[in-house]
């Protein structure tokens, strides 16, 4: 059972190109999430979905696409990569965006330069 | 808008302290809180999550309260080793939507 898994595990980009950041669970959750998180300002929600086909704007969510087409998968789009988008990502899943536990992938540090 | 607040910033004991990391939060209106560790470089882990029906739950020598009127946690470690030397986070999690709100941590160390 590999929980959430996220790849790559780290990346550097050039101002103003695109990447596609992976994330995949195994454990049949309806809720996913991106967050970042920076020094100082801990993390921030980036965008959630509750469901396949479903996805919502969370906090911080300028410069950033996402998508949920199938329950597993809920990947990350940097449409153009600025430098202000240089931090550490991590996914997260639960069952239900209720009232459960949620489970983090191990992070995917960015660098734009 | 939910703030969270983790007292203190960092802590330094020696090995074999009892000890307790607070989480304050200004919305009361929350399912759940969690709490997790994160070690350098690492993901989160996730330690204890306690309903918001509950007063406290335990898991080993962790045990986390919830006093969810005053918007407090408390984690509680017994007998701390240097293995729980790690960056302690609490997230509750809003009744308004799905977010988890995270605090910035209490970074942990554990002297031999």
């Amino acid at each position: 059972n590999a929980g959430v898994t996220q790849t790559p595990k780290f990346q550097v980009l050039k101002t103003g190109q695109s990447m596609t950041l992976q994330c995949a669970q195994d454990m049949n959750h309806e809720y996913m999430s991106w967050y970042r998180q920076d020094p100082g300002m801990g993390l921030r929600l980036i965008h959630y979905s509750v469901g396949a086909g479903i996805t919502d704007q969370g906090e911080v969510p300028n410069g950033y696409n996402v998508s949920r087409s199938t329950t597993e998968d809920f990947p990350l789009r940097l449409l153009s990569a600025a430098p202000s988008q240089t931090s550490v990502y991590f996914c997260a899943s639960r069952y239900t965006y209720l009232s459960t536990e949620a489970f983090f992938g191990q992070g995917t540090r960015l660098t734009v330069v | 808008k939910q703030e969270v607040t983790q007292i203190p910033a960092a802590l330094s004991v020696p090995e074999g302290e009892n000890l307790v990391l607070n989480c304050s939060f200004t919305d009361s209106a929350i399912y759940n809180l969690q709490w997790f560790r994160q070690d350098p470089g690492k993901g989160l882990t996730s330690l204890l999550l306690i309903q918001s029906s509950q007063r406290e739950q335990t898991s080993g020598r962790l045990n986390a309260s919830l006093d969810k009127s005053s918007g407090r946690s408390t984690l509680y470690i017994a007998a701390s080793q240097p293995g729980d030397s790690a960056t302690y986070l609490c997230a509750p999690q809003e009744t308004s939507g799905s977010r988890l709100t995270f605090g910035e941590g209490t970074q942990l160390t554990v002297n031999p």
